[in-house]
């Protein structure tokens, strides 16, 4: 079964807009969500990381908010460029810090 | 993506034939973690190397696939007689113990 889902498949967004793409979980056991980012051709890249011992974290134009009691968190990107564009992927891990349970990934577009 | 590299980048095989994938990470990170991806899909946790140890294999299919990380030399991840399903991208991800891995750039395998 899907651990982690994510939603949705595909985002257009203009230039300057906020791109927000969401995942749900079931195992409350998980303690690391972060998500990657990934280009065409490219492996995935950390992009930012949250505990849930806080509801959100912002680095730059990119906020995670998350919402234990819900079991949800999501990736908001602020002022979102061209350069943006690619997939992105939620994960989840349980102690150890690099065994993950990935989202399904959305392709966000983002139009000059 | 920190030094870590896999080759080959492309790697086509006939059914039935063995594909060998290989993961050199930096020198000094001895955590090696094997995803793979199916097309239009979200990475799939495969198994977690030590230095000659195979820690978690839990994500390993059981027949036909195998993975090392031997004391010198690159991880390598073996399939067996492979057929059409076991195109994907194979990533892996290297590091040190309870640091973010970095993840390289992938070998895209197709099964002809």
């Amino acid at each position: 079964q899907q651990q982690v889902k994510q939603s949705p498949q595909s985002l257009i967004v203009q230039k300057g807009g906020i791109s927000i793409i969401n995942c749900a979980y079931e195992n409350t056991a998980f303690d690391y969500f972060p998500w990657y980012q990934q280009f065409p051709g490219k492996g995935p890249a950390l992009l930012i990381a949250i505990r849930p011992d806080v509801s959100e974290k912002k680095e730059g134009r990119f906020t995670i908010s998350f919402n234990k009691s819900a079991k949800q968190f999501s990736l908001h990107i602020m002022d979102s460029q061209p350069g943006d564009s690619a997939t992105y992927f939620c994960a989840a891990s349980i102690g150890n810090f690099n065994k993950f349970y990935f989202g399904s990934g959305t392709k966000l577009n983002v139009k000059p | 993506n920190a030094g870590v590299m896999q080759n080959p980048r492309h790697l086509v095989r006939r059914r039935g034939q063995e594909a060998r994938l290989r993961c050199s990470p930096m020198k000094g990170h001895s955590h090696v973690y094997w995803y793979r991806q199916l097309p239009e899909e979200g990475l799939k946790f495969m198994v977690y190397l030590q230095k000659e140890n195979i820690i978690d294999e839990s994500g390993m299919p059981k027949e036909r696939f195998s993975a090392e990380f031997p004391k010198e030399g690159p991880s390598i991840l073996r399939i067996q007689q492979v057929v059409r399903g076991d195109s994907a991208a194979y990533f892996c991800a290297a590091g040190l113990m309870n640091t973010e891995a970095f993840f390289g750039q992938g070998t895209r395998l197709t099964v002809v």
